[in-house]
């Protein structure tokens, strides 16, 4: 069936540290991917996307590619800062959005 | 700026009495959801509603309910809430099916005493 396996968290790096969560899904078809971010107290974000293979989405100095050949979608940041800490969910949707697990962030000075 | 607005953002209702949780949306979107999201989980889809046409999740309890009653708002109720139902409830909105983007509310917070 349809899943999304996300690393599990939480993850703490220091401010700068080089972020990689990874995200692998097991989907029919050619879902739509994306990353939410959660902050505290709040509903989710979408934070970037990508709708097919070999697209690259980006925002706020993320990024993630469509990787159809590895069914991944990694979500990487060269600098990450404190207010990056969040939790991040990994998704795809197709018959429906279907969720990873989160992967806590957090990024202390 | 558009957006989706859920009221209350914090409601607390008693063991077996019935609550109402509302959202409304200025994109004009033809889908809403709502999902349940429990301490350090995924959320968790309840059911949607694409225009009228009303879709429940297999595994959701026939305690939640729905109404849309027009394109920008749609309330969820809850008949008896267990102290199993204390959660985070989220509202999102679409203008496609799940391959589009959702676009998601605050949530509002219910506690159960």
């Amino acid at each position: 069936g349809n899943s999304v396996t996300q690393m599990e968290g939480p993850v703490t790096l220091s401010e700068e540290a080089f972020l990689t969560i990874n995200c692998t899904y097991t989907a029919t078809g050619y879902p739509s991917l994306f990353w939410y971010v959660q902050y505290p107290g709040e509903g989710l974000q979408l934070l970037l996307k990508a709708t097919k293979a070999d697209d690259k989405g980006s925002n706020k100095g993320f990024e993630a590619t469509y990787r159809k050949e590895t069914t991944s979608f990694h979500l990487e940041k060269g600098s990450v800062q404190v207010s990056d800490s969040a939790v991040y969910f990994c998704a795809f949707g197709n018959e429906k959005l279907t969720f990873g697990t989160g992967t806590r962030l957090t990024i202390i000075p | 700026d558009a957006m989706v607005i859920q009221n209350p953002r914090y409601q607390v209702t008693q063991f077996g009495k019935p609550v109402t949780l509302s959202c409304s949306q200025t994109l004009n979107h033809n889908v809403m959801y709502w999902y349940q999201q429990k301490s350090s989980q995924a959320p968790k889809l309840l059911f949607h509603y694409y225009d009228k046409d009303f879709n429940n999740e297999a595994d959701t309890p026939d305690n939640f309910q729905s109404r849309r009653p027009n394109t920008s708002f749609c309330f969820l109720d809850i008949r008896s809430p267990g102290l199993g139902d204390a959660a985070m409830y989220l509202c999102a909105t679409s203008s496609l099916f799940y391959t589009d983007t959702q676009y998601f509310g605050p949530g509002t917070r219910l506690t159960v005493l």
